[in-house]
């Protein structure tokens, strides 16, 4: 059965620091993988995708994954972390020739001045 | 360009009554779903449209619930006799075709029922 799991239910880090919010996953085929953020009273925006092509993806405000294929994993790393981006964080996959999509159940990253 | 829309942002009804809840997609954009997501919670799958057909509803949570896509655009999804356990936020996404991988959410709309 295909799968995301974020370990960690929230992520508190020092504002300045680097921050990582951890998802692995399972699929059969060929994982296609988003990060999404929730603000507030807000939906779902992307952050950022890994369709093909480098590992190392780069995404808005900063956020950076990396796929790693033999660790199934996509963890989403920012070098220096911001008190705005405090936020509820998703990891998603789909495969290709398939609609649907699977969400991790999230992680609250707060961030503390 | 205009994003995924969702009327009313917030709806508060009482137990037993029927709601609708409303999606406008991005315009193009042939495949079309619901979530539901409760406090701080994850998202749970309701409902998958390509076009105008809905392939897969699994997610519905009791035939309390249906939705329908009319014009291969708008989509409403009904919640008839609500339960207070039907209080959630309820998302929308639109996706412009099978090639395309990336989803478009919209804001959502509040519901709560009292």
């Amino acid at each position: 059965a295909q799968s995301v799991a974020q370990p960690e239910d929230q992520v508190n880090v020092a504002e300045g620091n680097p921050l990582t919010v951890k998802c692995t996953y399972s699929v059969s085929g060929n994982p296609y993988l988003f990060w999404y953020v929730q603000y507030p009273n807000r939906g779902l925006q992307v952050l950022l995708k890994y369709i093909t092509g480098d590992n190392l993806v780069k995404g808005s405000y900063g956020f950076e994954a990396e796929f790693n294929k033999s660790q199934t994993s996509f963890h989403l790393k920012k070098p220096s972390a911001l008190v705005s981006d405090s936020a509820l964080y998703f990891c998603a996959v789909t495969t290709s020739g398939t609609y649907k999509y699977i969400f991790g159940t999230g992680t609250r990253l707060k961030v503390l001045a | 360009g205009a994003g995924v829309s969702q009327s009313p942002s917030n709806k508060v009804t009482e137990k037993g009554k029927d709601v609708e809840l409303r999606c406008d997609p991005i315009s193009g954009h042939t495949a079309l779903y619901w979530y539901r997501q409760s406090l701080g919670q994850g998202l749970e799958f309701l409902i998958y449209f390509q076009g105008n057909s809905a392939p897969d509803k699994s997610g519905l949570p009791s035939d309390r619930f249906s939705a329908e896509r009319t014009g291969g655009s708008v989509s409403t999804l009904t919640i008839q006799r609500t339960q207070q356990e039907d209080s959630a936020v309820y998302l929308c996404a639109s996706r412009s075709g099978v090639s395309s991988y990336e989803q478009y959410f919209g804001p959502g709309t509040r519901l709560t029922v009292t």
